[in-house]
């Protein structure tokens, strides 16, 4: 299996623009969670679904963030529009069972 | 609230020399804990997990359920282990809380 695919790896864009992150989980797993990492708050959950249902979205830091995943295998994080303190790496992960968790390579996201 | 702490941000160690990576947690219920490396712009990967019982690059760790820690020690740092740890808490079946990390530097 190739793991947990995440696209694009890097993305520069400018304040006001729309951004979507891509993920796609490793085929079988029930749950995708998706993380946002940055120097000064570690890693912070922003969402997860269970069955492609979303079961807590506390961690969506405002309604300028969504997400969804129409199917089992495909899911995305949008911010509409981006802001400079949006920055950050935003990791995708998925797991079997929900205790042991598979990360992508993350998605680099710069506004300028 | 269940919670986890890792009480340093940053961590140097002069190579050969032990190495503890603190974790606290705060949970009412059966924890399972785990440590999570994250190798210089890679992803993160799972180390171990308390209920394992395991050693992974010569790292262990003990749940102390009366400290309510889940330390990461090692006898001796190699330059490899220069890394972001991340400590995290499974809770309510659900989903894994992550603690802020500890950047650790193995000083040649």
């Amino acid at each position: 299996d190739a793991g947990v695919i995440q696209s694009p790896r890097h993305e520069v864009t400018e304040m006001g623009q729309e951004v979507t992150l891509r993920c796609k989980p490793i085929s079988g797993h029930n749950s995708l969670f998706w993380y946002r990492q940055t120097m000064m708050r570690g890693l912070e959950l922003l969402i997860y679904f269970n069955n492609n249902v979303p079961i807590d979205d506390s961690g969506m830091p405002e309604d300028r963030f969504s997400a969804k995943m129409p199917n089992a295998s495909f899911s995305t994080l949008k911010i509409q529009p981006s802001e400079p303190r949006d920055s950050a790496v935003y990791f995708c992960a998925s797991s079997p069972t929900g205790n042991t968790i598979y990360f992508g390579e993350g998605s680099w996201l710069t506004v300028v | 609230a269940q919670r986890v702490t890792q009480p340093e941000k940053l961590l140097s160690v002069f190579k050969g020399a032990p190495v503890e990576l603190k974790c606290n947690y705060s949970y009412s219920g059966s924890p399972e804990l785990f440590w999570y490396v994250q190798y210089s712009r890679q992803r993160l990967q799972l180390l171990l997990r308390h209920i394992s019982r395991e050693s992974i690059k010569g790292f262990t760790a003990d749940l102390n359920k009366g400290e309510t820690s889940f330390h990461l020690k090692k006898p001796f740092a190699q330059e490899e282990d220069s890394a972001m740890y991340y400590c995290a808490l499974f809770f309510g079946n659900e989903k894994l809380t992550f603690g802020t990390g500890t950047r650790l530097t193995i000083i040649p």
